[in-house]
């Protein structure tokens, strides 16, 4: 199964709030899995990725973070957001024989 | 690291026409292409990749070729339909312990016209 979930579909929240978007993965175990920001008309930002639980690397220095607490669970955070924050978050696994990347229905965060 | 360059950015067809998108990479050490297809307001979605192994890999009518010599590949799309209009991605993996990292080019938002 290449199924990935991610909450909420949709989010407005004010500058200096914090963030939290959830990513949880079905199919084979120990998948990596990514973060992305896509800007309104741009191409794909890798913000974060991981290769197992609790390993996590960043991409792209910036006022967020990622966590790995389970093994098909990946978390984007921030404590405080910045009007650059906004955009379309999407999660992404790969895996498996191929480990071709599938991508995750996304979340599109506006910052006011 | 990678680097993905490609190109038209943009690309308008006429309805049956053929499109090609093409892409070049930097890291000589790449063995896996990967094509996305996007829709407005929704995920990329893989229609298509290549392997280092092989020249060209057809799907009904999309096809990839690649030129390792060159460091090159491209994305064909025969007898386009509206359907197909759309943003393209290309993508390489990374060499060595990065080889799951996609680097992906800026993409192409390809318009097939009636």
């Amino acid at each position: 199964s290449q199924t990935i979930h991610q909450w909420p579909a949709t989010l407005v929240q004010p500058v200096g709030s914090p963030l939290s978007l959830e990513c949880t993965v079905e199919g084979t175990s120990n998948p990596n899995l990514y973060w992305y920001r896509q800007a309104a008309g741009r191409g794909l930002q890798l913000l974060f990725y991981s290769v197992g639980i609790g390993q996590i690397s960043s991409e792209v220095p910036q006022n967020l973070s990622a966590s790995r607490p389970q093994d098909r669970q990946f978390i984007l955070s921030s404590k405080k957001l910045l009007l650059s924050d906004s955009g379309f978050y999407l999660c992404a696994k790969s895996g498996g024989a191929y480990n071709e990347q599938f991508f995750g229905p996304g979340t599109r965060l506006t910052v006011l | 690291g990678e680097n993905v360059e490609q190109h038209p950015s943009t690309l308008s067809v006429q309805e049956g026409d053929s499109a090609v998108i093409k892409c070049t990479y930097s890291d000589s050490a790449s063995n896996y292409f990967p094509w996305y297809k996007q829709e407005l307001g929704k995920r990329p979605q893989l229609i298509i990749d290549i392997r280092s192994n092989v020249g060209e890999k057809k799907d009904q009518r999309i096809a990839v070729t690649l030129n390792k010599t060159a460091k090159h590949f491209s994305l064909h799309i025969t007898e386009t339909q509206p359907e197909d209009s759309a943003v393209y991605f290309c993508a390489a993996s990374g060499s060595g312990g990065s080889n799951y990292k996609l680097t992906f080019g800026k993409g192409t938002l390809l318009t097939v016209n009636p």
